[in-house]
């Protein structure tokens, strides 16, 4: 059974500063990897997916997977009030039809 | 971009009655999913669905539940009856394909008192 996991729960970053937020995952074989981001009050919203090794960049966000360590990471670059929400990674299951979704970080940042 | 509507926003009843939750997905969209979070934690998985059957469910999808989009109308999660565990917020989602992105609307909170 696919086991998420997301550290920091918590992130305080200061106004233009690097974002870095962490997600391990338990079957080698996952295939597809997303990042959403949910602010108060609303539903998640897609930020990013990747479904190869390495890096892959869109705008401030960079994503960077590495299967054989088991682990994804999101970085965002130069981070805006408006990236303050709640950050989840989700990794899809044994069957490919559910996501197995971590349980979160919460980024704060600082003006 | 692409919008799901969930309808009501927010719905509180009492415990052992029946609630309906509304969801009108993106329109050309052919998975559909339920997910259920609590206290802003967590999103879990209920249930996806496709060409008008149930693919997968988790545990949490209790007998109680169940889903349904009648003739193309809203895909909607019923349960009857329900219990005081079910407060929480409901969200759908709806996407193209098993691996393409999720688009989610902005939940019903259900409160059962």
């Amino acid at each position: 059974q696919q086991k998420v996991q997301q550290s920091p729960e918590s992130l305080i970053v200061p106004e233009g500063g690097m974002a870095s937020l962490n997600c391990t995952f338990s079957d080698r074989n996952s295939q597809y990897f997303w990042w959403y981001r949910q602010h108060s009050g609303e539903g998640p919203k897609a930020l990013m997916s990747i479904f190869s090794n390495g890096d892959k960049k869109e705008g401030r966000f960079t994503a960077h997977l590495n299967k054989a360590s088991l682990h994804v990471s999101l970085h965002i670059k130069d981070s805006q009030p408006s990236d303050s929400a709640l950050y989840f990674c989700a990794v899809s299951g044994d069957s490919n039809y559910q996501l197995i979704w971590g349980s979160g970080t919460k980024l704060i940042i600082k003006p | 971009g692409p919008k799901v509507l969930q309808i009501p926003s927010h719905q509180i009843i009492d415990m052992g009655q029946m609630v309906t939750l509304n969801c009108d997905p993106v329109s050309n969209h052919l998975y559909f999913y339920w997910y259920k979070q609590i206290l802003g934690q967590q999103m879990e998985f209920l249930v996806n669905f496709y060409n008008g059957k149930v693919m997968e469910k988790s545990k949490l999808f209790k007998d109680q539940f169940s889903v349904e989009r009648p003739d193309g109308s809203y895909f909607t999660l019923k349960i009857q009856p329900t219990a005081l565990e079910d407060s929480a917020v409901y969200f759908c989602a709806s996407s193209w394909d098993f691996a393409e992105t999720l688009y989610f609307g902005s939940g019903t909170r259900l409160t059962v008192l």
